[in-house]
């Protein structure tokens, strides 16, 4: 049982276009959204986040959306660096408590 | 300014070993979540903690593994018994949960390989 997907296992992008990183749930308690970046061998670092109660959240070159009835959210990066590369984690919570995890987004920032 | 801490980063045991993990949590955090990925698979959690107490446990498996979070200490995280389909790396989280949309902060990890 999924409730967190994103259904594009992998995006490649031009260094400098915008990179959109798609996140899609099942669980209408979710309430809090996060988006984590990974590199191999480490551990998941934390971009941005967004309430339920909100529908944009922006912090320098990333944007989070967050559509609450289609239960869809969308990290936008612009412009996109190549140090930008990396596995991105869409997430949520329901409780404050644990995190569910989406399988992630390979990115790959092309310069 | 010391992030989430853990470890070993890498830990070899042969089949029927135990394991043990360890994390620190980052400075004026006293909530601990632990979360596995396994190879091609996203994150899921395991167990959330704060100092002496389980909270939530619902992603534990019922035999083998444990975790604690003591007074004093790290919090551990025990694999009795390890088997091949252990192998995985363990992510530890933690927050200060001042509020209830607080941010989880991750270690490095520690990769386990069971042999």
């Amino acid at each position: 049982d999924q409730q967190v997907k994103q259904n594009s296992p992998s995006l490649s992008v031009q260094e400098g276009r915008i990179s959109i990183l798609n996140c899609d749930y099942t669980n209408s308690m979710f309430d809090y959204f996060l988006w984590y970046k990974k590199y191999p061998a480490e551990g998941p670092t934390f971009l941005i986040s967004i309430s339920s109660i909100k529908d944009k959240n922006e912090d320098g070159r990333f944007t989070v959306f967050l559509n609450k009835s289609a239960k869809h959210l969308s990290l936008h990066i612009v412009p996109s660096q190549p140090g930008d590369s990396a596995v991105y984690f869409c997430a949520a919570s329901a409780d404050g408590n644990k995190l569910v995890f989406g399988a992630g987004t390979i990115l790959r920032v092309k310069s | 300014n010391a992030g989430v801490m853990q470890n070993p980063r890498h830990l070899v045991r042969r089949r029927g070993q135990e394991a043990r993990l360890r994390c620190s949590p980052m400075k004026g955090h006293s909530h601990v979540y632990w979360y596995r990925q396994l190879p091609e698979e996203g994150l899921k959690f395991m167990v959330y903690l704060q100092k002496e107490n389980i909270i939530d446990e619902s992603g534990m498996p019922k035999e083998r593994f444990s975790a604690e979070f003591p007074k004093e200490g790290p919090s551990i995280l025990r694999i009795q018994q390890v088997v091949r389909g252990d192998s995985a790396a363990y992510f530890c989280a933690s927050s200060s949960r001042t509020t209830h949309t607080d941010t989880q902060y991750f270690g490095p990890g520690t990769r386990l390989t069971v042999l």
